[in-house]
């Protein structure tokens, strides 16, 4: 039990173009997802948590504006890369949670999707 | 703010020994604590998680973990190594009240035949 899957695994795209990575919890509803980037050999960076229904909340430094999340179900939350260029080249990682509301909840992750801006 | 400190970046052992990773973390208080686990292709994998109550915490796949607070540690260790433990290794801290993770690093294992 407890899967999230990534959809796409990896991503190539050109300069410019927008990418939209999916993240679904196939096996339970997930109040709360969360979205992280991850570049080679460094630690995970959160950048956004998004609750069903409800818009997203950034963490400092991440521009909303370019990496857009959508929650729209309870099984399904989107990332969006806008206008994408070389520097977010990146791994993307999503995971979720049954709800959100403290520490002693266990967040499950998907596997990841690798961006490749060329 | 929470940090967390994983001093080895790479470790190698060998298949049926010990193995030891280290975390330290920067909190005002006992924050919760998670080990983590990251083969590739997969997902993150909990391997344990300490709240509160008995330090010494039991995980899946035999491993364990110890939370000092007087040293501000709660390294991960596995009496016996096999070869599918090799993979990247995370220990991460959240606040009591909050779900944020704050990840380490991270240490990859290396197990050698």
């Amino acid at each position: 039990g407890a899967v999230v899957s990534q959809h796409p695994s990896w991503v190539i795209c050109k300069s410019g173009t927008s990418v939209k990575i999916e993240c679904r919890s196939l096996d339970f509803q997930a109040t709360t997802m969360f979205w992280y980037r991850q570049f080679p050999k460094q630690s995970l960076m959160l950048m956004a948590t998004s609750n069903e229904g409800s818009k997203a909340t950034y963490e400092q430094g991440v521009e909303k504006d370019k990496f857009l999340i959508n929650h729209a179900s309870l099984t399904l939350s989107t990332l969006t890369v806008t206008s994408a260029h070389p520097e977010d080249s990146s791994f993307y990682i999503c995971s979720a949670s049954t709800s959100g509301g403290a520490g002693t909840d266990t967040q499950y992750f998907g596997p990841g999707t690798r961006l490749t801006v060329l | 703010a929470q940090s967390v400190t994983q001093p080895d970046i790479h470790i190698t052992v060998s298949e049926g020994a010990s193995l030891e990773l280290r975390c330290n973390y920067s909190y005002g208080a006992t924050p919760y604590l998670f080990w983590y686990v990251q083969s590739p292709g997969q997902g993150l994998q909990l391997l344990l998680k300490y709240f509160s109550g008995d330090t010494l915490v039991q995980g899946i796949k035999g491993f364990e973990a110890e939370f000092k607070r007087s040293q501000s540690s709660f390294n991960l260790r596995k009496p016996s190594v096999h070869w599918s433990d090799a993979a990247e290794y995370f220990c991460a801290v959240a606040p009591s009240n909050d779900y944020k993770l704050s990840f380490g690093a991270g240490t990859t294992v290396t197990v050698r035949a």
